[in-house]
């Protein structure tokens, strides 16, 4: 089975630019939820999608938007990039019956 | 909310030493998992632990749920060790699909 993916692996973008970054759930998971990680720190929790709907934000901007699909797989979009979005946005998948959260490799974001 | 700390921030082993990295957590947890960051920068699931004692190989953990706290065993460590591990937790109600806090890590180096 395929674990959770991501894309794009790297991206570089400038200063007020919109950025888009896509993650693809262990098949059968309807919960997909994004974190930042900013270096030195743990990650820090964005939103939950289950089910198509949000189910939960964290403590970021509206310039930080998601969106959750029929099939599952998600959208983070964050637009107006500031300098301090750069970091690894890391997605994770979970079900309802197995336990635990499964991450992807993560989308490495610089903002110049 | 919640708070979570890890100690001790920074470990360095040589190889073959034993380890024990704790995960102190203020409040009542539903869901307690152990990661290890690898270089590239994906989370390695470890344990699901929200209590009792689990092994696989030369890990272990035991999370004491009454009296907030979880510990990884790393045995007979080796280079490839090396890396931050994340303790993260999930307040009750958040069933297996909620939001992950995360503790600051605990950074392992293992020299040859």
């Amino acid at each position: 089975d395929a674990g959770v993916t991501q894309s794009p692996t790297h991206l570089i973008k400038t200063r007020g630019q919109h950025v888009t970054l896509r993650c693809s759930p262990i098949s059968g998971h309807k919960s997909v939820s994004w974190y930042q990680q900013v270096l030195g720190q743990g990650p820090q929790f964005i939103f939950q999608y289950y089910e198509k709907e949000e189910r939960g934000r964290g403590n970021f901007p509206d310039r930080f938007s998601a969106r959750q699909f029929p099939n599952y797989s998600s959208e983070l979009n964050v637009n107006a990039l500031l300098l301090g979005d750069s970091a690894l946005y890391l997605c994770a998948s979970s079900s309802t019956t197995v336990s635990g959260a499964f991450f992807g490799q993560g989308t490495r974001l610089t903002v110049v | 909310g919640i708070q979570v700390e890890q100690s001790p921030p920074d470990l360095i082993l040589q190889e073959g030493a034993n380890s024990t990295l704790r995960c102190n957590f203020s409040d009542s947890v539903n869901n307690l998992q152990w990661f290890h960051q690898n270089p590239w920068g994906q989370l390695i699931n470890l344990f699901y632990i929200p209590s009792g004692t689990k092994q696989n190989g030369r890990l272990s953990a035991t999370t004491v749920a009454t009296e907030r706290y979880s510990l990884l065993y790393i045995s007979s460590s080796q280079t490839t060790d090396s890396g931050v591990y994340f303790c993260a937790v999930m307040r009750p109600g958040s069933g297996n699909t909620g939001k992950l806090i995360f503790g600051q890590g605990t950074t392992l180096q293992v020299k040859p």
